[in-house]
């Protein structure tokens, strides 16, 4: 199975930051890497596909960048309903597997 | 808008069975495959395995197989997907999600906790 490995496990911002998180993949997976996020007690949020395209109705302050095995999630000019976890997900086989999560706080 | 409307919370006792559906609506249920991914408490998330409604072609997760059936019912564009055997380690919220390109998930149901405790 395809590992992912995301970096850093907790980050800790404040309103108007701009912040990258990582994700590294344990063998080639092209761009077939998707960003989600997740607020506790609700279902997750699709931000990004294919490396870098933007899900429908999701604000270009966040941006996706990276091929091969290494990938970046950027928000930009955070906001309080972006303090959130993420997670990086790769589907270029399957099984289909995540990242362990990044926790965003204030 | 597309929306994935799941069944409510179950309680099991181990070594029963829980049956978790999913209502699509929004879009036409056969041109999307649907995927079922699960989160245990304070945890990741571990994918379970697909299904292609149009065909019913499917893939399970190797630590599910002979545990996990997934079906559709293209009348009432429901996905279903069934767990036996249940041990207290598949306490967790299930969530099905649309696949729209190839295991990109990009819509998701609100999740259905199941609970095995004796």
């Amino acid at each position: 199975d395809i590992q992912m490995t995301q970096s850093p496990s907790s980050l800790s911002a404040s309103v108007g930051d701009r912040v990258t998180i990582t994700c590294r993949a344990s063998e080639d997976i092209s761009n077939y890497l998707a960003w989600f996020q997740q607020k506790p007690g609700e279902a997750p949020k699709s931000l990004i596909y294919a490396a870098s395209s933007l899900q429908s109705g999701v604000p270009s302050k966040f941006s996706g960048s990276g091929s091969g095995t290494d990938f970046t999630l950027t928000i930009s000019g955070l906001q309080p309903e972006d303090f959130a976890t993420y997670y990086c997900q790769q589907y270029k086989t399957y099984p289909l597997t995540f990242g362990q999560g990044t926790r965003l706080e204030i | 808008q597309v929306q994935l409307a799941q069944s409510g919370a179950e309680v099991k006792t181990p070594g029963a069975s829980v049956k978790v559906s999913c209502k699509a609506s929004g879009y036409t249920f056969t041109n999307y495959g649907v995927g079922w991914v699960r989160q245990a408490p304070g945890q990741g998330f571990e994918w379970m395995g697909w299904i292609n409604p149009k065909n019913a072609n499917k893939s399970y997760a190797k630590k599910f197989q002979g545990r996990v059936t997934m079906t559709t019912d293209r009348s009432t564009s429901r996905a279903y997907m069934e767990l036996r055997s249940l041990r207290s380690d598949d306490s967790a919220v299930y969530y099905c999600a649309r696949e729209a390109r190839g295991g990109d998930y990009d819509y998701w149901g609100q999740g259905s906790l199941v609970t095995v405790s004796s």
